[in-house]
């Protein structure tokens, strides 16, 4: 079945260490996101990716890092984990947008991360 | 710079009363708007997006949100609530591939909470 998906669902880490959530979609979206959720902030913006080898900072790129070696996958990595880091994240992907197409933003079911 | 705000951190109402939910914009180009609905411990789906068009736009489960331009607003309405519709709304807005803003910001979420 067409769809995105991440994985783990969820995710125990320590202080320090390096994780990487994945992301996988199978719809050939040329766009794809990073979302963290957290109480009181909604989704903030992470990194996001126009096509394959193209990312961008969203709006709290700090201590993720990420890449886009093919257009299905987009894994997020966080480097030396915080608490602060502790959070929902979610994927997203979405094709070309406009008055004559019709592919908005597709949610994967998100990662619980903590951070202990 | 895209920005959304959700004026209603939460909204309590009862079974079958009306509600509106309040979400104006900010944005220096033309902009494409959604609301996304996340029920618990799910992922966000789709409710409603407007394109182009007629600026009333129905969306699903009774769902419809007004597009207006002047006032920069994108406010959800449904007429007669249910206890199903319990879940946290999501606001959005992008410029679309052909602005060169294709990415998405959320508002901060509204819960919605209905009463029986």
């Amino acid at each position: 079945d067409a769809g995105i998906t991440q994985s783990p669902r969820y995710k125990i880490t320590e202080t320090g260490r390096q994780v990487t959530l994945m992301c996988h979609q199978t719809w050939s979206h040329s766009y794809m996101f990073w979302y963290r959720q957290d109480l009181g902030h909604g989704l903030r913006l992470i990194y996001y990716s126009a096509a394959a080898d193209i990312t961008d900072k969203g709006e709290v790129p700090d201590g993720y890092v990420v890449s886009r070696s093919k257009t299905e996958n987009f894994p997020l990595t966080l480097e030396s984990a915080t608490r602060s880091q502790t959070s929902v994240y979610f994927c997203a992907s979405s094709g070309v947008l406009g008055a004559d197409h019709n592919s908005p933003l597709h949610f994967g079911n998100g990662t619980r991360l903590t951070v202990t | 710079a895209q920005s959304v705000t959700q004026l209603d951190s939460q909204v309590p109402v009862f079974e079958e009363a009306p509600v509106e939910l309040r979400c104006n914009y900010s944005s220096s180009v033309s902009v494409y708007l959604f609301w996304y609905v996340q029920y618990p411990n799910q992922g966000l789906q789709l409710l409603l997006k407007y394109l182009s068009g007629s600026t009333l736009v129905k969306g699903i489960n009774g769902f419809e949100a007004e597009f207006n331009k002047s006032q920069t607003s994108f406010h959800l309405r449904k007429p007669s609530v249910h206890i199903s519709d319990t879940a946290e709304y999501f606001c959005a807005v992008t410029g679309g591939v052909l602005s060169g803003t294709y990415k998405y910001i959320f508002g901060t979420g509204t819960r919605l909470k209905v009463l029986a």
